[in-house]
C-alpha cells in the first residue's frame, strides 16, 4: 500500500488480557520500527527488525512484550498480562535504506487502553 | 547514545507570525537529523530530514531547519504561520546508518488567530 497500516485503531483491554496489535509496512521496506508513546511525551524505541531478523529489542520493557516478522513484511507485536502501564499509543514506522529516499514513514497507531 | 533536548513544551504564537522550535542534541557520532509533526489522534509526518550537505534544509509547508554542528542545534522555522499549523513537532537524532531514533519530548505549536 501508499503507506503503513496500522490495526486496529483503538483496542480497550482489561487489565490481564493478552493483546495483538498488527503493522502493515510500505512495500519493499525491509526495516520496520515498533515505538511506545505516552500520553504527552515523545515516541521510545521498542524493537526493531530487518526483514524478519528482529536485530533489536532493547526498548521492549518486559518479557510480556514480545514482537514478530516471520515473513519479513506484516509485524506484531504482542502484549500479554496487560497492565495499566501499558497503556499509550503504538507506533510502527517502516524505512528504506535507499539514501533518495531515506527515512521513516509512521502508521497511524493503535491506542491501547488497559481498564 | 544519543539524546534530544526540545527547549520549550509550548509555543504561542499569533497567525502570520514567525515561529521558531528549539532542538538540540547531544551525540558522539555523526548523526542524521529530523523533524515530524503529529496532529491529533495521528501517527507522526515526516516535516524534513538533514542527512549530509547544505546545512539549511527545506520541508514541506513552508517549514525548514539548520543544521548547526558547532551548537549542535537543529531549530525549525517558519516564517508565516498559520492555525492549520497547530500540532505537536518532535525533533529526532539517528546515528548514520539506519537506526532507531530518538525522539525529544515535543513541543506544542499554538496558533491562535
Amino acid at each position: 500500500g501508499a503507506g503503513v497500516s496500522q490495526s486496529p485503531r483503538y483496542k480497550v483491554a482489561k487489565r490481564g488480557q493478552d493483546v495483538a496489535l498488527r503493522c502493515d509496512p510500505i512495500s519493499g521496506h525491509v526495516s520496520l520500527f515498533w515505538y511506545q508513546q505516552a500520553l504527552g511525551q515523545g515516541p521510545e524505541f521498542l524493537t526493531y527488525f530487518q526483514n524478519e531478523a528482529q536485530l533489536d529489542k532493547s526498548g521492549l520493557p518486559s518479557d510480556r512484550f514480545f514482537a514478530e516478522r516471520p515473513e519479513g513484511s506484516v509485524s506484531t507485536l504482542k502484549i500479554q498480562r496487560t497492565q495499566q502501564e501499558d497503556s499509550a499509543v503504538y507506533l510502527c514506522a517502516s524505512g528504506s535504506m535507499k539514501r533518495e529516499y531515506y527515512g521513516y514513514t509512521f502508521g497511524s497507531g493503535t491506542r491501547l487502553t488497559v481498564v | 547514545a544519543q539524546s534530544v533536548t526540545q527547549l520549550d513544551s509550548q509555543v504561542p504564537v499569533f497567525e502570520e507570525a514567525p515561529v521558531e522550535l528549539r532542538c538540540n542534541y547531544s551525540s558522539s557520532v555523526s548523526v542524521y537529523l529530523f523533524w515530524y509533526v503529529q496532529y491529533p489522534n495521528q501517527g507522526l509526518q515526516l516535516l524534513l530530514k538533514y542527512l549530509s550537505g547544505s546545512t539549511l534544509v527545506k520541508g514541506i509547508n513552508g517549514f525548514e531547519a539548520e543544521f548547526n554542528k558547532s551548537q549542535t542545534s537543529f531549530h525549525l522555522r517558519k516564517p508565516s504561520v498559520h492555525i492549520s499549523d497547530t500540532a505537536e513537532y518532535f525533533c529526532a537524532v539517528t546515528p548514520t546508518g539506519f537506526q532507531k531514533l530518538v525522539f525529544g519530548t515535543g513541543t506544542r505549536l499554538l496558533v491562535s488567530p
